[in-house]
């Protein structure tokens, strides 16, 4: 079952900071952030296992609480750089990535 | 650059055409995935190798046919597709077959049109 993404677009000058959301409706077991660039492959960021923890990655950070079946994309300080479409990737436990439709942003001087 | 390479970077064929994607990967990775991704829409899995043999077929039509040469190479055979085909193709690989704890590495993808 695909997750759910919000925003589905948000647009920050550089230096501000931006939260995207990824919620299940289905228990998982981990959840997977990745960044694509228009006309590039995705890129992993990072992957949260059930537990809670807080992962960074450079001044992008995310959390995962299970229990709410979600998980944040903490964007902090955003450069120009950070301009993309983010997505989350859920899965149930050893069961194929399922991935949300994405966020797009867009980072403006 | 990525580490996952995909060949070629653009295909444009009729339906009547047999083509092949060509996919490689030397990180010693043991699972391997075909996605196909359309503008402005998440990528969509089709198929997972694992250990070189066929783990996952997501309810993919015949005229897409995987093969997996060896812990390398994957290749996705072309064949009779329709215009709806028309997408990006994209390989991934990830080091061991539990998909949930590990990072997948996806190649720059083949752009595919069907006339």
């Amino acid at each position: 079952q695909q997750p759910v993404q919000s925003p589905q677009a948000v647009i920050l000058r550089e230096g501000e900071d931006a939260v995207i959301n990824c919620s299940s409706s289905k228990a998982l077991y981990s959840v997977h952030w990745y960044r694509q660039k228009h006309g590039e492959a995705p890129v992993f960021l990072m992957i949260l296992l059930k537990g809670g923890e807080q992962k960074g990655h450079e001044k992008i950070s995310a959390s995962f609480n299970e229990k709410k079946q979600q998980s944040s994309l903490y964007l902090t300080a955003s450069q120009l750089s950070y301009s993309g479409t983010y997505f989350c990737g859920t899965e149930k436990g050893n069961t194929p990535l399922v991935f949300g439709k994405g966020t797009r942003l867009s980072v403006i001087a | 650059d990525t580490e996952v390479t995909q060949t070629p970077k653009h295909l444009v064929m009729g339906m009547t055409n047999k083509k092949s994607l060509k996919c490689e990967q030397h990180m010693g990775h043991r699972a391997m995935y075909w996605y196909k991704q359309k503008a402005k829409k998440p990528p969509e899995l089709m198929f997972v190798y694992s250990y070189e043999k066929l783990s996952i077929n997501e309810s993919v039509p015949s005229r897409f046919s995987p093969e997996c040469p060896n812990s390398s190479l994957l290749n996705l055979h072309l064949h009779a597709l329709q215009p709806e085909d028309s997408a990006l193709y994209l390989c991934a690989s990830s080091q061991g077959v539990r998909v949930g704890d590990e990072p997948q590495h996806f190649g720059d993808g083949t752009r595919l049109s069907i006339l």
